[in-house]
């Protein structure tokens, strides 16, 4: 069945470092790919997506490639900051409602 | 802000107490969810509700009841729950095609803890 496998964490970086965080996916057919983050106390919003081979999403200078051939869609920023802290799920849809979340990759920045 | 609210954002509540969780989305979404979150495991989807329809329940526990009165709005009504039930549940609302694969919206959730 569909499944998704992200990095485990907790990511720790200092500021102005460079992310990726790496995500993998299993699927049957042509998902569409999402990042969320989840900042403390708050719920699920949505990052960035893309929804067919090569596609790129971006969003707050977040980046992800849809990769077919590695069946992977890692999240990378250039330079985080302390207000990027947060929880970051991938997620895959595939057809019907069902969505499959990863199980979270937490990331502290640090001043 | 994602267009889909929820409250109480916290409850306690005792194992024989009756409540219900409240979701309402602003969207003009067509299909609502129920999951839940605990610590360390990942995000369990417990129900989904398309056009006010049921369509899925993922062997949830009796204990939780949802209602789906019309397409903006979803409860979660709950009775003599356990203390493993405690979690962060969470509403989410997409608008679904054929073929699926839209984007869901989460609200903020609420924080419960059954004592």
């Amino acid at each position: 069945g569909d499944s998704v496998t992200q990095m485990e964490g907790p990511v720790t970086l200092s500021e102005e470092a460079f992310l990726t965080i790496n995500c993998t996916y299993t699927a049957t057919g042509y998902p569409s790919l999402f990042w969320y983050v989840q900042y403390p106390g708050e719920g699920l919003q949505l990052l960035l997506k893309a929804t067919k081979a090569d596609d790129k999403g971006s969003n707050k200078g977040f980046e992800a490639t849809y990769r077919k051939e590695t069946t992977s869609f890692h999240l990378e920023k250039g330079s985080v900051q302390v207000s990027d802290s947060a929880v970051y799920f991938c997620a895959l849809s595939e057809r019907g409602n069902q969505f499959y979340f990863g199980t979270g990759t937490s990331l502290t920045v640090i001043p | 802000e994602t267009g889909v609210t929820q409250t109480p954002r916290h409850l306690v509540m005792g194992m024989t107490n009756k409540k219900s969780l409240k979701c309402e989305q602003h969207l003009g979404h067509n299909a609502m969810y129920w999951y839940k979150q605990s610590a360390k495991k990942p995000l369990e989807l417990m129900f989904v509700y398309n056009f006010k329809e049921q369509t899925e329940n993922n062997s949830v526990p009796s204990r939780f009841s949802p209602e789906c009165p019309n397409s903006s709005h979803l409860f979660l009504h709950l009775h003599t729950l356990q203390p493993e039930d405690s979690a962060l549940y969470l509403c989410a609302s997409s608008q679904e095609a054929l073929g699926g694969r839209e984007t869901q919206y989460f609200g903020p959730g609420t924080r419960l803890l059954v004592l």
